[in-house]
């Protein structure tokens, strides 16, 4: 079945340490690609998105996530991490093959230690 | 602008109960949609509205029914509550009909528990 793909459940690491989440996908075809964020006791908001053109985008708070359309991956990044960086972070696909509906992985959970 | 709200926060209920879900937004959006999610497997797609006066079903349907009322809102009801409606439910809202471009934003949630 066509699905969204996140590896990691959960991921502990200090402040200051590098992040990368990992986010691939099995549609065909033209997808557009989201990372949404859910902040402890807040709504989901969106991140970053990318619909064509520069295969690097940049979202908000320093995150960014590269489209490599060879791996069918959508890889979620931040340089530096801090504490209030801790979130569940889901990758969201919405692709033509799938009825331009939005389909979300299962959610990676962050936790930064202080 | 409150964005999307959604009544109650929580709620128990025993198997076979019934209770609605509401779902309210202020942002003029044409779509809005009804999500659960569980852990591990993100969000699913239960039913949207692509507009006002239409539903369409998602991904996990079954035991559920919705309503738009009107451009605001949009209602999600359980008949008959089972334990495996357990879960964190979540409406959202888009401007778009459906376009494959939109962003969509969410309500804090409603926390259900079956018994």
């Amino acid at each position: 079945a066509q699905s969204v793909s996140q590896h990691n459940h959960h991921v502990i690491l200090s402040e200051a340490a590098s992040l990368e989440l990992g986010c691939n996908y099995s549609y065909g075809g033209t997808v557009n690609l989201f990372w949404y964020v859910q902040y402890p006791g807040q709504h989901l908001q969106l991140l970053l998105k990318y619909f064509s053109g520069d295969p690097l985008v940049k979202g908000i708070k320093g995150f960014e996530a590269e489209f490599i359309k060879s791996k069918f991956s959508f890889n979620l990044r931040k340089p530096s991490v801090q504490w209030s960086d801790t979130a569940e972070y889901f990758c969201a696909v919405n692709a033509k093959a799938a009825g331009n509906k939005l389909t979300f992985g299962g959610g990676t959970r962050v936790l930064v230690k202080p | 602008n409150a964005g999307v709200t959604q009544t109650p926060k929580f709620q128990v209920l025993k198997t076979g109960q019934s209770m609605t879900l509401q779902c309210a937004q202020d942002m003029n959006h044409n779509s809005m949609y009804w999500y659960r999610q569980d852990p591990g497997m993100g969000l699913r797609l239960i039913y949207y509205s692509a507009s006002e006066g239409t539903t369409d079903k998602g991904e996990v349907p079954n035991g559920y029914n919705v309503s738009r009322l009107n451009k605001r809102e949009f209602s999600l009801r359980l008949e008959s509550a089972a334990p495996s409606q357990t879960s964190v439910y979540f409406c959202a809202s888009s401007e778009a009909p459906s376009g494959p471009q939109e962003t969509q934003y969410f309500g804090p949630g409603t926390r259900l528990l079956v018994l």
